[in-house]
């Protein structure tokens, strides 16, 4: 079954800070890949997605991603970190074999970020 | 540009009492899902449907079902509450064109949520 990792539950950055989010998952080929941010009290918004071809991936706010195979990771950076983006991120997979598939999600990470 | 619509924002109920909750998807967009995330929570999927047909179905107790209506707008019927129904509840949708199964992979859009307190 796929699962989705991001073991980091809570990171604090300042603001200017670069910064890079975690995100490892568990799938028998190489999966479809998201990066969701969700405000408070807010929907999950999409920030970039991953289905094939260059491995580094852009994304809006400023976020990019990078999908590593051999170590079934993709995880989100960003150079400089503004007090805005302080959020919850979940790092999702969609399923290559269900078209209409599900997303997982992993635990999310908390960023907090320092005036 | 429009986007999914989820009603009510906010709702509380009490055990053992029922709860409905509505999902407007974007226009043209012909899948629904949804998702349900506990306090503290990654979201969960609970269930989907394609073109008024049931595509998919996860971690959805018997006690809740759901349905897509013609107008492609799905409601999600929570019988019985218990305490630990209390979740954040999202809808998305996407559309998946008249081929349906064996397409490339929809971007699914994500409504606001519903958020459930059962007291």
């Amino acid at each position: 079954a796929q699962s989705v990792t991001q073991p980091d539950i809570h990171i604090t950055v300042s603001e200017g800070a670069s910064l890079e989010l975690r995100c490892n998952y568990s799938y028998g080929a190489t999966p479809y890949l998201f990066w969701y941010v969700q405000s408070p009290g807010q929907g999950l918004q999409l920030l970039l997605k991953y289905f094939s071809g260059d491995t580094l991936v852009q994304g809006i706010k400023g976020f990019e991603a990078e999908f590593k195979r051999s170590q079934s990771s993709f995880n989100l950076r960003k150079p400089s970190v503004h007090w805005s983006d302080a959020a919850e991120y979940f790092c999702a997979v969609g399923d290559r074999g269900s078209t209409l598939g599900r997303l997982y999600f992993g635990r999310g990470t908390q960023l907090t970020v320092w005036p | 540009a429009a986007g999914v619509i989820q009603s009510p924002r906010h709702l509380i109920k009490e055990k053992r009492e029922t709860a409905t909750l509505k999902c407007y998807p974007i226009p043209r967009h012909d899948t629904v899902y949804w998702y349900q995330q506990g306090p503290g929570q990654d979201p969960q999927f609970l269930i989907s449907f394609y073109e008024k047909m049931q595509s998919d179905k996860g971690s959805i107790p018997d006690r809740f079902s759901a349905q897509q209506f013609s107008d492609y707008h799905s409601e999600l019927n929570m019988s019985s509450l218990e305490l630990g129904d209390s979740a954040l509840y999202f809808c998305a949708s996407s559309f998946s064109g008249t081929s349906g199964f064996g397409v490339s992979y929809n971007e699914q859009f994500f409504g606001p949520g519903t958020r459930l307190t059962v007291l």
